[in-house]
């Protein structure tokens, strides 16, 4: 069955950097677009990222534009974020989702991993 | 950029039929999905391109989409039902996902 589960989050102050990962498995990894999602606390869903099926194609929103860089590495499965710059307003659940279907629903999704930013 | 519009909240009683709206600029001609999402858990994908459902997801969850709104129908709500719900589209102008603010499904 397809799982994904992401790791790294985790306490850090402003300015601070983490690099989360997410390891797929139960389907043919590289045959899929990724992305990452995220939800402040309290609050809605925010897409953050997509990448394609290699790392030559790749999205952010405004918000972690020059911040965030997205990365996959289909010989082992897995998804990568990561945040450099970070700052209280990335405070939330990040979510990988695997992207589906010509109109690029998300069918399958983790179970999210806590970054916090405080000092 | 692409703006999806959904209530707040919802409330129903149990057994009736909760309708929830997304409103976006002629979303008809986008393919819409719908993710419910409980307290505590990952979101789950109940409606896919406007109408259709998952495998593990009951047939009392309906989707349509026309004009400006799309539209999750859930039939005969049971207490099960009470979650968030976020419609989704892919914004092609853009090259970015857009979701929808959420709405509060409350089982009375």
């Amino acid at each position: 069955q397809v799982q994904l589960v992401e790791s790294g989050g985790g306490l850090v102050k402003p300015g601070g950097s983490l690099n989360l990962s997410c390891a797929a498995s139960g389907f043919t990894f590289s045959d899929y677009y990724m992305t990452w999602i995220r939800q402040a606390p309290g609050k809605g869903l925010e897409w953050v990222s997509h990448i394609g099926y290699g790392s030559d194609y790749t999205k952010y929103a405004d918000s972690v534009k020059g911040r965030f860089t997205i990365s996959r590495d289909n010989g082992k499965d897995s998804l990568y974020l990561q945040m450099n710059s970070l700052r209280a307003d990335d405070t939330a659940v990040y979510y990988c989702a695997r992207v589906s279907g010509s109109s690029l629903y998300l069918d399958y999704w983790g179970q999210g991993t806590l970054v916090t930013v405080s000092s | 950029s692409y703006v999806l519009t959904q209530p707040p909240s919802l409330s129903v009683a149990p057994g009736e039929t909760a309708r929830i709206t997304c409103g976006g600029n002629n979303i008809g001609i986008k393919s819409v999905h719908w993710y419910q999402q409980k307290p505590g858990q990952a979101p789950v994908l109940v409606i896919y391109s406007d109408s259709d459902r998952p495998s593990a997801i009951p047939e009392r969850f309906s989707g349509s989409n026309s004009g400006n709104t799309a539209t999750l129908t859930i039939s005969r709500v049971e207490a099960g039902a009470e979650a968030d719900y976020y419609c989704q589209v892919w914004d092609s102008n853009s090259d970015h996902w857009v979701f929808g603010g959420g709405t509060k499904l409350t089982v009375l």
